[in-house]
């Protein structure tokens, strides 16, 4: 079964600095679909940034980026010029395929201090 | 956008009580997810529903059932709530091969 690690349940960050979560999975598959959601504080759920395994270029959305080592079974997440609304929970979760369920790491709570 | 609605922000229930949670997307999407979130525990899947009427077990389903009469409705089930049924339950659609699932605003259960 496939499992997804985030080893940090906790993080720190000074507003403008730069912060990486950590994430790493476990498959057999050589196909599959990485993804980083973000959960703030009370509200809603979102979509952070998401990466297939075919792809050897890592995505980059806006101040978040990836680093994506496949080899080594890791999805970092990067947040340049932290913000106060980064504030939140990340998770990482991983899937095979479009119709199986995603299985999602335990989260990391990232605290962006003023 | 796409919208996932769910039926109560807070619940509060009585042990043994049968509670329902409803979940409702305007997008016409196929997958539909109810998961429960947990401190320490991250996101765990109960279950999920590929069309009308198509339900399957996620990892943890004991006490739970569902209901997907309906395209964009999927509805959760507490057949008999207990407190160790306290939690914070998500649920979530998507299209079938396009990956990214949308969530609700969550619906958070204490169960008394």
């Amino acid at each position: 079964a496939q499992t997804v690690t985030q080893s940090q349940p906790e993080m720190s960050v000074q507003e403008a600095e730069t912060v990486t979560l950590s994430c790493t999975y476990d498959t057999s598959e050589s196909n599959y679909y990485l993804f980083w959601y973000k959960q703030p504080p009370s509200r809603q759920m979102i979509l952070v940034i998401r990466q297939e395994a075919y792809k050897q270029q890592n995505a980059t959305e806006n101040r978040f980026s990836v680093n994506f080592q496949k080899a080594a079974k890791s999805f970092s997440l990067k947040i340049s010029d932290s913000q106060l609304g980064d504030t939140a929970m990340y998770f990482c979760a991983f899937t095979d395929s479009g119709n199986t369920p995603l299985v999602f790491g335990k989260g990391t709570r990232l605290s962006v201090i003023a | 956008d796409v919208k996932v609605t769910q039926s109560s922000r807070y619940l509060v229930k009585r042990t043994g009580e049968k509670v329902f949670l409803e979940c409702v997307q305007d997008m016409d999407h196929e997958n539909m997810f109810w998961y429960r979130q947990d401190p320490g525990l991250g996101l765990r899947l109960i279950y999920f529903s590929y069309d009308v009427k198509m339900k399957e077990k996620g990892d943890i389903p004991e006490g739970y059932s569902v209901s997907r009469e309906k395209k964009e409705r999927f509805s959760l089930i507490l057949e008999s709530a207990s407190t160790n049924q306290t939690s914070m339950y998500l649920c979530a659609s998507s299209l079938p091969g396009i990956e990214t699932q949308y969530f609700g605003p969550g619906t958070r259960l204490l169960v008394l």
